[in-house]
């Protein structure tokens, strides 16, 4: 399979605990995005890369939230201290140009 | 930032041609108009793409008027499986958060 791929697909985290992300994009795919998603609402944008280097991060990302994109590879999203509204669905898509092509998701509950 | 504004929902019969509008006043002259798909429990799938015109491809044809400040996605001979969200997004192929920008979406019902 040669899609976006997500890991893990659900998360169950007690409120206060760190959770990390991984998102393995379409090799040769130099942009790179994260998004959060609410039940009912569409996809919020997270943070934005360009190969390693991230050029854009939204206002929704509070400073417990970090992303990485080492070697321009895959990334991973991590959320430190959560709480119970972190509780979402976290997509990552990737895209060489004008067509993102998307995960599944991390589908992540704290409880 | 161009806003879209898109219907909350629609309904249709199998087998009916769907139009679902999106309304994009401030659409800027480097803006290109694209549309994703979304079922419930995935991501956002690319359906089309368009700058003017009409763009026609094996799932949908979006038709662009000539002051592009509106489109409209054209779903031929819809079936179940075509109950969707549908997103218009607005903006540069430049590579950006404000390419991808998501609203809220319209919710496609399709009954048998």
């Amino acid at each position: 399979d040669t899609g976006v791929s997500q890991d893990p697909r659900h998360k169950i985290t007690k409120r206060g605990q760190n959770v990390t992300f991984r998102c393995d994009p379409i090799s040769e795919h130099n942009r790179l995005y994260w998004y959060r998603q609410t039940l009912g609402q569409g996809p919020e944008f997270l943070t934005y890369f360009q190969n390693e280097a991230q050029l854009e991060k939204s206002r929704l990302l509070s400073d417990r939230f970090s992303a990485e994109r080492p070697k321009g590879s895959f990334s991973t999203l991590e959320i430190q201290r959560t709480e119970q509204g972190d509780s979402a669905m976290y997509l990552c898509a990737s895209s060489p140009g004008r067509e993102a092509f998307f995960g599944q998701g991390t589908r992540l509950t704290v409880v | 930032l161009a806003k879209t504004t898109q219907p909350i929902s629609m309904d249709s019969y199998e087998g009916q041609e769907v139009n679902i509008t999106c309304s994009h006043n401030n659409i800027a002259t480097n803006d290109y108009i694209t549309w994703y798909q979304q079922f419930p429990s995935q991501g956002p799938r690319f359906i089309i793409q368009g700058y003017k015109t009409k763009v026609t491809n094996e799932v949908a044809s979006l038709f662009i008027p000539a002051d592009r400040k509106s489109s409209t996605l054209s779903l031929p001979r819809v079936s179940l499986s075509d109950t969707a969200v549908y997103y218009c997004l607005v903006g540069e192929a430049s590579g950006s958060a404000r390419q991808l920008t998501f609203g809220s979406g319209t919710q496609l019902t399709v009954l048998p």
